[in-house]
């Protein structure tokens, strides 16, 4: 299957610090992306959709100035979590999407885990 | 609004059959999807079920779907020490997109040799 690599996979970083996650589509173009976040013993949020070229699409909750998603081309998008703190440590998981109708499948990236101390 | 749930933990013996449970709240869900997290790993689609199906089988992996009361389940069969992992449901709320996903919490499977 497709292959969507994610890095790093793994990060700690310093309160007030800001973190910049890639999600990478590397064998198909992927023309939307998806950004999750996983707490411990919970399940996968959905963040926001990004559409290449054109602004994120943030869910009720996200701070859109806080978590800023990037999607300049059809193989790369990336989030920067600005001003972290360490409510902000989590799992952090895209998946892509090249847009085909019903049951297009999603292919998603290994995660990143983010601690801010 | 939606929601997805499914128990947290299931155990059983290499060999046995394991069937993970799951309901959902939304009906128009078009399409219902089964992944499998290992440590460290990303998601990996094991397999999905369309609304109007009511069984889906797949080498070792069923998918039985009871659309009435939103219930779905998973049973692998012969189950073995590599199937352990933690497995979520979703449901798809954007007419069968699997990127705009509702998860349940997972289910942790342990295999015991």
């Amino acid at each position: 299957g497709a292959v969507v690599s994610q890095h790093p996979s793994r990060v700690i970083c310093k309160s007030g610090t800001s973190v910049k996650i890639e999600c990478r589509s590397l064998d198909f173009q992927a023309t939307t992306m998806f950004w999750y976040r996983q707490f411990p013993k919970q399940s996968l949020m959905l963040m926001a959709t990004s559409n290449e070229g054109s602004k994120a699409t943030y869910e009720q909750g996200v701070e859109k100035d806080k978590f800023l998603i990037n999607h300049a081309s059809l193989t790369l998008s990336t989030l920067t979590v600005t001003s972290a703190h360490p409510e902000d440590s989590s799992f952090y998981i895209c998946s892509a999407t090249h847009w085909g109708g019903p049951n297009t499948e999603a292919f998603f990236g290994q995660g990143t885990r983010l601690t801010v101390v | 609004g939606e929601d997805v749930e499914q128990s947290l933990f299931l155990s059983v013996r290499e060999g046995d059959s394991s069937v993970i449970n799951c309901t959902y709240t939304d009906s128009s869900s078009t399409y219902l999807y089964w992944y499998k997290q290992e440590p460290g790993a990303g998601l990996q689609l094991l397999t999905y079920i369309f609304s109007n199906m009511d069984m889906k089988q797949d080498q070792r992996l069923t998918v039985l779907l009871n659309k009435k009361d939103k219930h779905l389940s998973l049973r692998i069969a012969d189950t073995q020490t590599g199937d352990s992992a933690i497995y979520f449901c979703a449901e798809s709320i954007a007419g069968g997109s699997q990127g705009n996903l509702i998860f349940g919490k997972g289910t942790k499977l342990s295999v015991k040799p």
